[in-house]
């Protein structure tokens, strides 16, 4: 079954540090994949996503590219801020099946010092 | 921007009573979910609904759990008689016909049985 892997948090960085999260995936077919954000006491919100190999997902500062000889799909950031202090979920989505839409990796708490 | 809303956003309940938490998705969505969190744990499944029927549902959604789309507009989960470890935030989702998988979030209803 598909499943995801995160590194394991929390993950503490100093503003304006580099950030990365690695996330690898297991699926069959060509699942598309995300990064979803989760601020305190808030809902999932979607960062980023790549629905193909080599592809590179973007937004507010953040990155990841979908490696497909690795199966992974690591979250990156040059310079944090402590307003990004959150918790970031990888997930895939396999399209073959379209129902449970989304499996989600355990999750990683980010904490940003000032 | 539409938005996937939730209620109530906190419920707390006696164990072995019956709960309803509501969800009205993004009106032309065709695919709705719930998943839920334990607190600091992972997001998991419980089951996604589609074309007036559960399309797929996890090991978690046994038969104290129910949904339901009674109006067309409004999507609901029951939990016929709570136990302490339905203790959780249960997020509502909804998707288009986007093949790329992306879900859209409500902010969550949290659930506490006592």
């Amino acid at each position: 079954g598909n499943s995801v892997t995160q590194m394991e948090g929390p993950v503490t960085l100093s503003e304006e540090a580099f950030l990365t999260i690695n996330c690898t995936y297991t699926a069959t077919g060509y699942p598309s994949l995300f990064w979803y954000v989760q601020y305190p006491g808030e809902g999932l919100q979607l960062l980023l996503k790549a629905t193909k190999a080599d592809d590179k997902g973007s937004n507010k500062g953040f990155e990841a590219t979908y490696r497909k000889e690795t199966t992974s799909f690591h979250l990156e950031k040059g310079s944090v801020q402590v307003s990004d202090s959150a918790v970031y979920f990888c997930a895939l989505s396999d399209r073959g099946t379209g129902r449970r839409a989304l499996t989600f990796g355990s999750g990683t708490r980010l904490q940003v010092q000032p | 921007e539409p938005e996937v809303t939730q209620t109530p956003s906190h419920q707390v309940t006696q164990m072995g009573q019956e709960v309803i938490l509501r969800c009205v998705p993004i009106s032309n969505h065709l695919y709705f979910y719930w998943y839920r969190q334990i607190l600091g744990q992972k997001v998991e499944f419980l089951v996604s609904f589609y074309n007036n029927e559960i399309s797929e549902k996890s090991e978690i959604f046994d038969d104290q759990f129910s949904v339901e789309r009674p109006d067309g507009s409004n999507f609901t989960l029951k939990i016929r008689s709570t136990k302490l470890e339905d203790s959780a935030m249960y997020f509502c989702a909804s998707k288009d016909r986007d093949a790329t998988g992306e879900l859209f979030f409500g902010e969550g209803s949290r659930l506490t049985v006592l």
